[in-house]
């Protein structure tokens, strides 16, 4: 089954402590990305990656880091979590550019307290 | 630059009634390409649908319509009677990305969040 998978699907932690999100997509897809959602302001895009080694920041890049050392992984790193990030995160690939359908994982809730 | 508004925040209807979501858009290029999604309560981003900027043909799919505007930019989705199924954020979305200017983002509207009731 074509999917996008992203763990964990909730996580509550503590202000400063780094912490991961794994995204993993079985689409053989180029393009991946990360959003986060927040109440009134849609998805905004932390960032993209177009290829192996290709990354790109988006709107909202501060405070997160990525990396695609290969085509299927898109981890999420967060260095040093503040509150400000606690929101719903989305991890999202698309076959070569984001003019084409994405395919979305299931969520992160993240909670940084 | 690209921008999308959705400037309904949340719509309310009564079952059976047919409702119109509007999305705006700002671009620049004459590529480019619109999408809607949809996020039902349980959370998920769902695909409904992709236009490009060349095909203006309104399209047909059951009971949901998309009427697509260059004239005004605007790419407005239209559900006919309405079922309680459809409660959901509904985003529209735009993107032109393009390997010249190396512009590899897709924008997305606030979202209209629809609410049917029984």
């Amino acid at each position: 089954e074509a999917q996008v998978t992203q763990n964990p699907r909730y996580l509550i932690t503590v202000t400063g402590k780094k912490l991961t999100v794994t995204c993993s997509q079985n689409m053989n897809h180029e393009y991946m990305s990360w959003y986060r959602q927040d109440p009134g302001l849609g998805l905004r895009q932390i960032y993209y990656s177009m290829n192996v080694e290709v990354t790109d920041k988006g709107d909202v890049p501060e405070g997160y880091k990525v990396s695609r050392k290969e085509k299927r992984n898109f981890p999420l790193i967060l260095e040093s979590p503040s509150p400000n990030q606690t929101s719903l995160y989305f991890c999202a690939s698309s076959l070569s550019t984001p003019n084409t359908e994405a395919f979305f994982g299931q969520g992160t809730r993240l909670t940084v307290v | 630059a690209q921008k999308v508004t959705q400037a309904q925040t949340e719509i309310s209807v009564v079952e059976k009634e047919d409702v119109t979501l509007d999305c705006v858009y700002e671009t620049r290029d004459t590529t480019y390409y619109l999408f809607w999604y949809k996020q039902p309560p349980s959370g998920e981003l769902v695909f409904l649908i992709r236009r490009n900027s060349f095909d203006e043909q309104n399209e047909i799919s059951g009971r949901y319509s998309w009427n697509f505007q260059k004239s005004t930019s605007s790419f407005n989705f239209t559900i006919t009677a309405s079922q309680v199924v459809d409660s959901a954020v509904y985003f529209c979305a735009l993107s032109e990305a393009s390997y010249m200017d190396s512009n590899y983002q897709l924008i997305w509207g606030a979202g209209t969040k629809l609410i049917i009731k029984p």
